[in-house]
């Protein structure tokens, strides 16, 4: 069956501090792995990684794709009470369908 | 990045009725895609609406229960039918651009069933 697993489900860590976010899958062919934040209702995207693209960068967050271990990791580093927010990571076979992990809620706390 | 608008961003609804769901793109797409988020949960696709055919929906999802429509490119609804308090979710449309492959979600709509 495909899964998409992320560790830890939740996360509490103080403002500046630095985490770090798991996400694994169990299927080697597919296309995409994706990061999205969602704070509200509506997740926002952050990362799409690629077997051409397999690390991203933008201001304080990160994100590298192993494959050869089969998952992908997202940093924050310097948190703010801005980050807190459930992080979803997300596959994408090809069919442009998305298979969702069970997300990761981060609190930071000032 | 295509801009998405959903109606109505949140709706409170008895049990037994239906509600309509509409997702606007300011850009022609080939597929849409609708989700339910459920308290506590992850997002599920709830079916992949292609302009001109009938919705392709996944495994636990019925037309029956979710009608979909897609009369255009760059629009799509969805129907909740006969709700029950079960159906209380996050509903939420996403498309694909075209270049990035990157995929983005519409603002969401609410709905409690009570």
């Amino acid at each position: 069956e495909d899964k998409v697993v992320q560790s830890p489900l939740s996360l509490v860590v103080h403002e500046g501090d630095t985490v770090t976010l798991n996400c694994s899958y169990e299927v080697t062919n597919f296309r995409s792995l994706l990061w999205y934040k969602q704070e509200k209702k509506a997740p926002t995207f952050l990362f799409m990684l690629t077997s051409s693209g397999i690390e991203k960068k933008s201001g304080r967050l990160s994100s590298i794709l192993d494959k050869k271990e089969l998952s992908s990791i997202l940093n924050i580093t310097a948190t703010q009470t801005g980050d807190s927010a459930i992080y979803l990571c997300a596959r994408d076979f090809g069919n442009e369908k998305l298979t969702f992990g069970t997300g990761t809620r981060l609190t930071i706390i000032p | 990045s295509a801009v998405i608008s959903q109606k109505p961003s949140r709706d409170i609804c008895q049990r037994g009725t239906s509600l309509t769901i509409q997702c606007q793109v300011d850009s022609q797409v080939t597929m849409m895609f609708w989700y339910r988020q459920q308290p506590g949960q992850s997002l599920t696709l709830i079916a992949t609406a292609n302009q001109g055919s009938e919705a392709t929906y996944e495994s636990g999802f019925v037309i029956d229960k979710f009608p979909i429509s897609r009369p255009n490119l760059t629009f799509s609804t969805l129907t909740v039918s006969n709700m029950s308090p079960e159906d209380s979710s996050i509903y939420l449309c996403s498309v694909e651009d075209g270049v990035s492959y990157e995929q983005y979600f519409g603002p969401g709509t609410r709905l409690t069933v009570t």
